[in-house]
């Protein structure tokens, strides 16, 4: 299996600009988390989906950040408009549900927003 | 609510030196524990873990035993090599779902 697969690996934009990362789920894996990872503050959890219904999504930030997953295979974090407070590390990571509850991370998406 | 402590970085040490992480948790019921690392510009990936009370994980030459006594789950390694440099989190997953509670995580620092 290819593991979890997020694009892209590195951003940058312009302040005002809309980001749209990606990731794509180890297949079979049906609970789906959106991390942020920042010096300050550690790893963050945003959101997270089952059955890709959002089941928890206390950690997003503000109205900026949205998040979907139209279909197994496929979740999207939108931040409209980026601000540089955005700048980080973005993980998704997968996992069966029921399990013992290892997650699996993609290799991150690196954000900078100038 | 459910939370993870663990000791602050970053911990430097020589080659083949002994190694503990200390971490300790608050969680309602009997949670999972887990080590998950993260090495330099990847993501996260499971290191070890326990399911109940006097568990031990281990893998790699680290392990960890769950204490529900003291509520602990302090990594150990008796002997670190320069490639365990690397950032380690303790987590908890307590109740249904697949949803982890992670301590701030620990840098390691491997010498020659």
């Amino acid at each position: 299996d290819a593991g979890v697969i997020q694009s892209p690996r590195h951003e940058v934009t312009e302040m005002g600009q809309e980001v749209t990362l990606r990731c794509k789920p180890i297949s079979g894996h049906n609970s789906l988390f959106w991390y942020r990872q920042t010096m300050m503050r550690g790893l963050e959890l945003l959101i997270y989906f089952n059955n890709n219904v959002p089941i928890d999504d206390s950690g997003m930030p503000e109205d900026r950040f949205s998040a979907k997953m139209p279909n197994a295979s496929f979740s999207t974090l939108k931040i409209q408009p980026s601000e540089p407070r955005d700048s980080a590390v973005y993980f998704c990571a997968t996992g069966l549900e029921g399990k013992t509850g290892e997650l699996f991370f993609g290799e991150g998406s690196r954000l900078t927003v100038l | 609510g459910d939370s993870v402590t663990q000791m602050e970085g970053p911990v430097t040490l020589s080659e083949e030196a002994c190694l503990t992480i200390n971490c300790t948790y608050t969680a309602t019921g009997y949670p999972s524990l887990f080590w998950y690392v993260q090495y330099p510009g990847e993501g996260l990936q499971l290191l070890l873990k326990a399911t109940k009370a006097d568990d031990k994980g281990s893998n790699k030459g680290f392990e960890a035993t769950y204490r529900k006594e003291t509520t602990s789950f302090h990594l150990e390694k008796g002997s670190v090599q320069v490639s365990d440099s690397a950032v380690y989190f303790c987590a908890l997953k307590a109740g249904g779902g697949n949803k982890l509670t992670f301590g701030t995580g620990t840098q390691l620092k491997v010498e020659l």
